[in-house]
């Protein structure tokens, strides 16, 4: 079955420092990836996806993801962090096969603290 | 973009009651819903696929009968959760799809919905 791990539950970082999020899947075929992010009485608002092409994609809020095949990871990255970046955010691997097609599963999560 | 909003909020009840949870999709028809239920400090865990008209797909281990999901229209979907127990206190997520089912079609999530059965 498929899974999505996130190792890291909590990050903290200083404003202005760069931040890296891992997330590594479990799959047995190409997977649709995905990270989002969960402020506090809002819904998951989508960042950025990976479908197919290029392994560095792009999204909003200044965040990318690169995908590697070889290590079954989408880690998303932000070269300066900004205080309002504190937030929850989710790697999700999307199932494209049989009565799973469309389907999303989630990573635990991983809470980011920004101090000032 | 597209905005999904549930109701209520946060909902508290007593135990063997019936709840009932809101989703709607405000700016655009959903074709598919999904709901999710995420318990503290854990992933989302998605209990139901929606698709307008038609009869909702279950999770295996999800308890149909316990959690009645309804389509009736292209923006509105709901989540019964019947004769409801404290096991059954989480947080409960919608979310909304246009599309068919590419995942070139985003799903838009709503703001979740807090049940706390006493």
């Amino acid at each position: 079955a498929q899974s999505v791990t996130q190792p890291d539950i909590h990050i903290t970082v200083s404003e202005g420092a760069s931040l890296e999020l891992r997330c590594n899947y479990s799959y047995g075929a190409t997977p649709y990836l995905f990270w989002y992010v969960q402020s506090p009485g809002q819904g998951l608002q989508l960042l950025l996806k990976y479908f197919s092409g290029d392994t560095l994609v792009q999204g909003i809020k200044g965040f990318e993801a690169e995908f590697k095949r070889s290590q079954s990871s989408f880690n998303l990255r932000k070269p300066s962090v900004h205080w309002s970046d504190a937030a929850e955010y989710f790697c999700a691997v999307g199932l494209a096969g049989g009565t799973s097609y469309g389907k999303l599963t989630f990573g635990q999560g991983t809470i980011l603290t920004v101090h000032p | 973009g597209a905005v999904v909003s549930q109701h209520p909020s946060r909902v508290i009840c007593k135990s063997g009651t019936s709840v009932k949870i809101e989703c709607r999709s405000l700016d655009f028809q959903a074709t598919t819903m999904f709901w999710y239920r995420q318990f503290p400090k854990q992933s989302l865990m998605l209990m139901a696929t929606s698709n307008e008209g038609s009869k909702a797909t279950y999770e295996q281990g999800v308890e149909k009968d316990k959690f009645l999901i309804n389509h009736a229209s292209l923006t509105l979907s709901t989540l019964t959760v019947t004769s409801a127990h404290p096991e059954d206190s989480s947080f409960y997520i919608c979310s909304a799809r246009a599309g068919g089912g590419s995942f070139q079609e985003t799903q838009y999530f709503g703001p979740g919905t807090r049940l706390l059965v006493l």
